[in-house]
């Protein structure tokens, strides 16, 4: 168990819906991460926060935004989604902005 | 950014035998992490070795950051060890596209 919490674990919508995945991180850690893998992409970096502000960008779509609450929970929202949205989505932390990553399980999010 | 490459992409072996996994990349790096992902889609945190060499068991890892490369040893194989590896580097992490490792019993 890394200490990392993602809920949910599996998650089946529609094309064109809007959901939300919650990520806890470690006691203690300040930054997260998001990762989306795909079949075809491979694992690629989202998004990263650091203790509530935003600290780096990758390849999030901006159909795709994400927060840090000040407990240090964070939230990917995923709006009018599309078939190739379909993938295991991870969030990962650490203690600083830098440093050993841990991630969660992920939520496996079908788009159907 | 960097680019991570990983050798061989599939490794298929009877238990018990040994294997090296090859990471290299492309840029001077701050963080090298090895992962493995089991077949229910964990990513397990198997080393952070950005330079030198670590040993867990019947892992070990090395990495030779003025070489760039990493490579992941892993002895006397078990079918638990089934999955795919990954190298993932630098501080947000940029993946390789893994090694997959089929144990044989």
């Amino acid at each position: 168990d890394s200490g990392v919490t993602q809920t949910p674990k599996h998650l089946i919508t529609a094309t064109g819906q809007r959901v939300t995945l919650r990520c806890s991180p470690r006691s203690g850690d300040l930054s997260v991460y998001w990762y989306q893998q795909s079949l075809d992409q491979g694992l690629q970096f989202l998004i990263q926060y650091y203790n509530g502000e935003e600290r780096a960008k990758g390849n999030i779509l901006e159909r795709f935004s994400a927060q840090q609450f000040p407990d240090l929970h964070s939230e990917l929202n995923l709006s009018s989604l599309e078939l190739g949205d379909s993938a295991l989505y991870f969030c990962a932390s650490s203690v600083l902005g830098s440093g050993e990553l841990f991630f969660g399980e992920g939520s496996r999010l079908t788009v159907l | 950014g960097i680019q991570v490459e990983q050798s061989p992409p599939d490794l298929i072996l009877q238990e018990g035998a040994n294997s090296t996994l090859r990471c290299n990349f492309s840029d001077s790096v701050n963080n090298l992490q090895w992962f493995h992902q089991n077949p229910w889609g964990q990513l397990i945190n198997l080393f952070y070795i950005p330079s030198g060499t670590k040993q867990n068991g019947r892992l070990s890892a090395t990495t030779v950051a003025t070489e760039r490369y990493s490579l992941l040893y892993i002895s006397s194989s078990q079918t638990t060890d089934s999955g795919v590896y990954f190298c993932a580097a630098n501080e947000k992490l940029t993946f390789g596209t893994g090694t997959r490792l089929t144990i044989i019993p």
